[in-house]
């Protein structure tokens, strides 16, 4: 996968239910990103961090969470609150705080409330 | 905020013929201009960038053009082959804190 990682592809969500979806990356990239695609709809931020032990809300972060304690991972929690949760999620990474390197793409999770 | 429109959503061409999608934004500060390219089921893949000291960036089929008094820049891809057949998102880097906002994206049919 390039260097960034995550899993699982496929996962299936109950309702009520808080869900963890796990992003590493072993390029020393110092910025990491979750984004959420639906159709139509684009990529749409929901929490990014430009260092260790630091991130910020996006356009969307209602209903998720995430920590950032090592540098490599970037783990995304979906939580109940999040009432519309399926959806393609993305988790990206870059070199430093600006973007000027281009991202690099995790190859998603699916997630899906059953 | 920043905010980026992308035209058309589908676009469908014959083989052969050129793809022209085109994007405007709102931030005047921004200075990077990517676009990445998403086959069916997989991660978005930088095809090409664009930075503001530059107007155009051409690499193979591909090239880029920014105007940066209207706020937009376009994707031309010539000699469209069926592998383009993908959806294209355009993105700006924001000016005050560098994260790429996205266009909604751009789906592409080359027809063969």
């Amino acid at each position: 996968d390039g260097g960034i990682t995550q899993s699982p592809k496929y996962l299936f969500r109950k309702e009520g239910q808080n869900v963890t979806l796990s992003c590493e990356q072993n390029l020393n990239h110092d910025a990491m990103y979750w984004y959420r695609q639906d159709p139509g709809q684009g990529l749409r931020l929901i929490y990014y961090s430009q260092i260790v032990n630091d991130f910020q809300k996006g356009d969307i972060a209602e209903g998720y969470s995430v920590s950032r304690e090592k540098k490599e991972s970037f783990p995304l929690t979906v939580t109940s609150a999040q009432k519309n949760p399926t959806a393609f999620y993305l988790c990206a990474s870059t070199r430093d705080s600006t973007s000027r390197y281009g991202y690099t793409f995790g190859s998603g999770t699916r997630l899906t409330v059953v | 905020g920043e905010n980026v429109e992308q035209h058309p959503s589908t676009l469908s061409v014959q083989e052969g013929d050129s793809a022209v999608i085109k994007c405007t934004y709102s931030d005047s500060a921004s200075n990077y201009f990517p676009w990445y390219k998403q086959e069916l089921g997989k991660r978005p893949q930088l095809i090409i960038d664009i930075r503001s000291n530059v107007g155009e960036k051409k690499d193979q089929r591909i090239a880029v053009t920014l105007n940066k008094t209207a706020k937009h820049f376009s994707l031309h891809i010539t000699e469209t082959q069926p592998e383009d057949s993908a959806v294209y998102f355009c993105a700006q880097e924001g000016g005050s804190n560098y994260k790429l906002t996205f266009g909604k994206g751009t789906l592409l049919t080359v027809n063969p």
